[in-house]
């Protein structure tokens, strides 16, 4: 399978607790994109990489979130003291620079978290 | 301002019934992409479509089609004969230079698409 790849499917979590959620993109793509997504809505965008750098943040990405992504491959994202507000699908999306899929993104299956 | 509206909710058909699924979207830039994604029970976002500014050429892929109609700022996709397998969730997205010049998606609500058989 060369989809996007996320895990864990799912994470329970007691408040308070730090998760970290890894996702691997497609190998070729290094565009790489973590979005958050609650019932009844559309995936919202958190951050973004090309390469190893961060590029982009979004404001819903708190103090207590961080993402990594050191080699320009797989990323982390890490969610300290985790609230109940926290609970949501965590997608992550890969996407080329260049050629036919440019600016197309592959989503992977999501780290459902549900914080207690 | 919301960037990508898709005011139908829920739309609920009969199998072999056509269905249009409506997106309108808001962007000052002259250059961006429009796409659908559909989000079937499983979760996994599935990549539709990707159609940029400047090709306002309508396409038909099978059953599915898109009418792209800048004038109204208007996306929209209709699926004809629909099929019990086509119920999910589907989610228009608009990607500019408004996002700080990196082309990031937009997505909009989502119509639930429920097919009946």
């Amino acid at each position: 399978d060369t989809g996007v790849s996320q895990d864990p499917r799912h994470k329970i979590t007691k408040r308070g607790q730090n998760v970290t959620f890894r996702c691997d993109p497609i190998s070729e793509h290094n565009r790489l994109y973590w979005y958050r997504q609650t019932l009844g809505q559309g995936p919202e965008f958190l951050t973004y990489f090309q390469n190893e750098a961060q590029l982009e943040k979004s404001r819903l990405l708190s103090d207590r979130f961080s993402a990594e992504r050191p080699k320009g491959s797989f990323s982390t994202l890490e969610i300290q003291r985790t609230e109940q507000g926290d609970s949501a699908m965590y997608l992550c999306a890969s996407s080329p620079t260049s050629g036919e899929s440019y600016n197309e993104q592959f989503f992977g299956p999501g780290t459902r978290l549900t914080v207690l | 301002a919301q960037k990508v509206t898709q005011a139908q909710t829920e739309i609920s058909v009969v199998e072999k019934e056509d269905v249009t699924l409506d997106c309108v979207y808001e962007t000052r830039d002259t250059t961006y992409y429009l796409f659908w994604y559909k989000q079937p029970p499983s979760g996994e976002l599935v990549f539709l479509i990707r159609r940029n500014s400047f090709d306002e050429q309508n396409e038909i892929s099978g059953r599915y089609s898109w009418n792209f109609q800048k004038s109204t700022s208007s996306f929209n996709f209709t699926i004809t004969a629909s099929q019990v397998v086509d119920s999910a969730v589907y989610f228009c997205a608009l990607s500019d230079l408004e996002s700080g010049g990196s082309y990031i998606p937009t997505f909009g609500r989502g119509t639930s698409l429920i097919v009946h058989p």
